[in-house]
């Protein structure tokens, strides 16, 4: 199975609403942690990251949540707009031997919003 | 402008004929990455090169093969033992240990259909 999974496949919310995306990940040596969006035909586009010093990180509407605790890693997405319309993707980062970041990435969410 | 760029979009080959995608970045990143992406499914990592003249196998190398002589540079052969080549493939580049952020860049994918 993967490592790095999704609680829900698909979210409908309506726009304004707001989204959070959940994702759990196993790999306990796992410290860098990174929210991609892709849209449809497209490559995925970094959203925002968290170390795993962090519990909490913030950008322009969204904000990423880091529980180490329980493996668990959520993206919140204030006032949804139709152009957030897409799949989410987060990914889990562990050192490759040369010291590269290897991730891995989870199934990804399709967020649907709704005008 | 700055980017990761793969030729071509669309890619249509016969069944038992080798493959090369091309992926050329010049964001002078050390660290670059092809991943095979299948519909409803997240990304799964077929190789990566953290530096030039080197390069690793991720976690579905069989049926590929990569070389990294310049550092903008990443070629992708899909060989003829790859026994299900139809998918879409994502070249992504970072600062790898030479950077302080870790993000992938990634590029605008090449969908490859082997009939």
């Amino acid at each position: 199975g993967e490592s790095v999974g999704l609680h829900l496949p698909t979210l409908s919310v309506q726009e304004g609403d707001n989204s959070i995306i959940n994702c759990a990940y196993s790999n306990s040596a796992s410290d860098y942690f990174i929210w991609y969006k892709q849209e449809s035909g497209k490559g995925p586009q970094f959203i925002i990251d968290i170390r795993s010093n962090m519990d909490k990180r913030q950008g322009q509407r969204v904000t990423v949540l880091l529980n180490k605790t329980v493996k668990h890693l959520s993206l919140q997405i204030a006032a949804t707009q139709p152009g957030d319309s897409a799949v989410y993707f987060c990914a889990e980062n562990t050192h490759a031997s040369g010291g590269s970041y290897i991730p891995t990435f989870g199934r990804g969410t399709s967020l649907i919003v709704h005008p | 402008d700055g980017g990761i760029t793969q030729s071509p979009k669309y890619l249509f080959r016969k069944e038992g004929q080798n493959v090369t995608l091309s992926c050329e970045q010049n964001l002078n990143h050390d660290a670059m990455y092809w991943y095979r992406q299948d519909p409803g499914q997240g990304l799964r990592l077929i190789y990566y090169s953290q530096i030039v003249n080197d390069f690793q196998k991720g976690d579905i190398a069989e049926g590929y093969s990569v070389s990294r002589e310049k550092k903008e540079s990443f070629p992708l052969t899909v060989t003829s033992a790859q026994k299900n080549p139809t998918a879409f493939y994502l070249c992504a580049s970072s600062m790898g240990l030479a950077g302080t952020s870790y993000e992938q860049y990634f590029g605008p994918g090449t969908r490859l259909t082997v009939t």
